[in-house]
Formats: structure tokens, C-alpha cells, sequence
């Protein structure tokens, strides 16, 4: 089974500092990753997704993370924090299943931004 | 091109009752699933449709079923309604998922709350 762990459901930075999601995942084979992001009484929104082709993956927004394999993380790094990052983050992994894939989804991380 | 719609935006219902929720995926996407999202559970595969077929399901009761239209429209219906079924009810499409690494794309919800 496929499964993916949030390593914290709060994380708090000041606004222009760099910030850390931190997500590691469980896998039998290689995994497809993603990171989405939800802000208050929205949908998902993609930030990026690993595929196998670059193990540094660059998103949207300014985002990006880092597949490594040996850690079996996938951080999501931004390196200055802006208001409009706050929001909760979400640690997915694609599994295919019966001839198409269904999401696993990691517990969420709130990311609150101070002044 | 218009992004992932879902009415209603708000339901509230009693229990007892049942509910039809409808999801319009990006034209041209083929596969449709559904997400609960509550707050003790987070977010949980429902089901997934491709080309009117379910053909994966999470574990969910038999109360939760749904349908994919041939324009690739879908439902999903709940029955005998409980209070624990109060969550934000999410859709997402993508024009086939039988790769793991295929993008799926949300909507904004359909927030369901049971009295």
C-alpha cells in the first residue's frame, strides 16, 4: 500500500522567510508525488508533481520540491513566504488501480503567514 | 478553457433524506472522481468514472454511488443521509488517469451539511 505522512499539521513563518513542508511517503515502486494547495472554502489547486523525470520539480508560485528516494521524502520549499501563501498544503501519492489511479492524500498541513 | 464546475456551491439537508450532487469536468476530460473532505477523516477517494464506467471505489458505504453521463458529466448521490455525512464533497477531472503521474484538477466543492 501507498501512503503518505505530513511530518506537521501546523507550520508558522514571517512573511519574506523561506518555508518547509515536509512530506514523506511510502512506496513499494516508483511513486508519482504531488503537492496541491487549498485555500479557505476553495477547490485544489496542483502546485507540482514528481514523475520520475527530474527529482527537483518546480511548481507554480514560486514553489518547489525535491524527490529523494534515499530519505523517501518530497519537501515543498518556497524561498521567501508571501501573505497570500497561507493556506493549507496537501502531500498527495497517485496510485493506478483498475485501469486508472485514485489520489492518497496526506493529513494537510496549515500554513499561516505572519507580518 | 473553463476549469472543473460543481452545483450546487451549498446544500443543506436533513437526515434521512438523500441528495444529488452534479460535477462538469474540463471538456475534452474523460475521467471524473470524488473526494470527501471532512475535518477528522481529511480528504477520501469516493469513486472513479471513465467513459460512464465506475472503475475504482473507496470504502465508502453502498449509500454513496454515482453515475458518468456520456458527456462525461457526473452525479454522485447519497442516500439516507447522516449527520456524519456533513463534508465538502470535491470532483475532480482528468482526461484519462490510467497513468499514475496524470494531473487530476479539482473543483471547488460542494459544501453538504446534514441537520
Amino acid at each position: 500500500a501507498q501512503s503518505v505522512t505530513q511530518l506537521d499539521s501546523h507550520v508558522s513563518v514571517s512573511e519574506g522567510t523561506p518555508v518547509l513542508l515536509r512530506c514523506n511517503y511510502s512506496s513499494s515502486y516508483s511513486p508519482s508525488l504531488f503537492w496541491y494547495v487549498q485555500h479557505p472554502n476553495k477547490g485544489l489547486q496542483l502546485l507540482l508533481k514528481y514523475t520520475s523525470a527530474a527529482t527537483l520539480v518546480k511548481g507554480i508560485n514560486g514553489f518547489e520540491a525535491e524527490f529523494k528516494k534515499s530519505e523517501t521524502s518530497f519537501h515543498l520549499t518556497k524561498p521567501s513566504a508571501h501573505m497570500s501563501d497561507a493556506a493549507e498544503y496537501f502531500c498527495v501519492v497517485s496510485v493506478t488501480q483498475g485501469g486508472g489511479n485514485k489520489l492518497t492524500f496526506g493529513t494537510g498541513t496549515q500554513l499561516k503567514v505572519e507580518l | 478553457k473553463a476549469g472543473v464546475t460543481q452545483t450546487p456551491r451549498y446544500l443543506i439537508k436533513t437526515r434521512g433524506q438523500q441528495v444529488t450532487l452534479s460535477c462538469s469536468p474540463i471538456s475534452g476530460h474523460r475521467s471524473v472522481s470524488w473526494y470527501q473532505q471532512t475535518p477528522g477523516q481529511g480528504l477520501q477517494f469516493l469513486f472513479e468514472y471513465f467513459s460512464e464506467t465506475q472503475r475504482n471505489k473507496g470504502n465508502f458505504p453502498g449509500r454513496f454511488s454515482g453515475r458518468q453521463f456520456s458527456n462525461s458529466r457526473s452525479e454522485m448521490n447519497v442516500s439516507t443521509l447522516e449527520l456524519g455525512d456533513s463534508a465538502l464533497y470535491l470532483c475532480a477531472s482528468s482526461l484519462v488517469t490510467s497513468r499514475s503521474h496524470d494531473t487530476q484538477y479539482f473543483g471547488p466543492g460542494t459544501r453538504l451539511t446534514v441537520l
